[in-house]
């Protein structure tokens, strides 16, 4: 049962491009969304986040929309760059004091060309 | 300011062997969680610990434990292994201040044959 999911395995763009991830979740509980980065051999790298409390998050060329009707949120990157090639993984939280339990999707990978 | 690190970077084990995961914080945090990542798949929550008890687990078997310690490293045992333990197993370090912010290491390649 997949509580966080992303349906598109890869995208790709070109450089200079808007690339567009999404992601959708089924639970109705989850109130903290994050998106995380991951480079082949390297761990996870915290991207960007959004509270359930809001619709959209900036930070330079990202932007993360929520929409909690439809229980769905995407990651804007523009313009696109090679060296934002990796696999994007959405997650999600439930709260619960300090229980940081995240729920990943299984991840997008995007490869940007020059 | 030192970041999370993990040792081993690989491991190979046999079917029913027993293996010791280990994991130091990044500076200042206090709160240790460790995921699995099968291929193909997202980091899936095995456990959390903090203040040396365990606070929050996964869906996973008995013989997935750990520890914290008092200077907030950690490590993950899995007793038993079965071919599907096969992963890359990644150890996150967060603190109150951070919240849902997790610090990934790198991870530790297990291999079970």
């Amino acid at each position: 049962d997949q509580q966080v999911k992303q349906n598109s395995p890869s995208l790709s763009v070109q450089e200079g491009r808007i690339s567009i991830l999404n992601c959708d979740y089924t639970n109705s509980m989850f109130d903290y969304f994050l998106w995380y980065k991951k480079y082949p051999a390297e761990g996870p790298t915290f991207l960007i986040s959004i509270s359930s409390i809001k619709d959209k998050n900036e930070d330079g060329r990202f932007t993360v929309f929520l929409n909690k009707s439809a229980k769905h949120l995407s990651l804007h990157i523009v313009p696109s760059q090679p060296g934002d090639s990796a696999v994007y993984f959405c997650a999600a939280s439930a709260g619960g004091g300090s229980n940081y339990k995240l729920t990943f999707g299984k991840g997008t990978l995007l490869t940007v060309n020059p | 300011e030192t970041g999370v690190t993990q040792s081993p970077t690989h491991l190979i084990k046999t079917r029913g062997q027993q293996v010791t995961l280990r994991c130091s914080s990044q500076s200042g945090h206090n709160t240790v969680s460790w995921y699995q990542q099968a291929l193909g798949q997202g980091p899936q929550f095995i456990f959390q610990y903090y203040r040396e008890e365990e606070n929050g687990r996964g869906n996973f078997p008995p013989r997935f434990s750990g520890l914290q310690f008092p200077n907030y490293s950690s490590e993950l045992n899995v007793n038993a292994l079965e071919l599907d333990d096969s992963a890359l197993y990644l150890c996150a370090s967060s603190s109150t201040g951070t919240g849902e912010k997790l610090f990934f290491g790198s991870g530790t390649q297990l291999s079970v044959l």
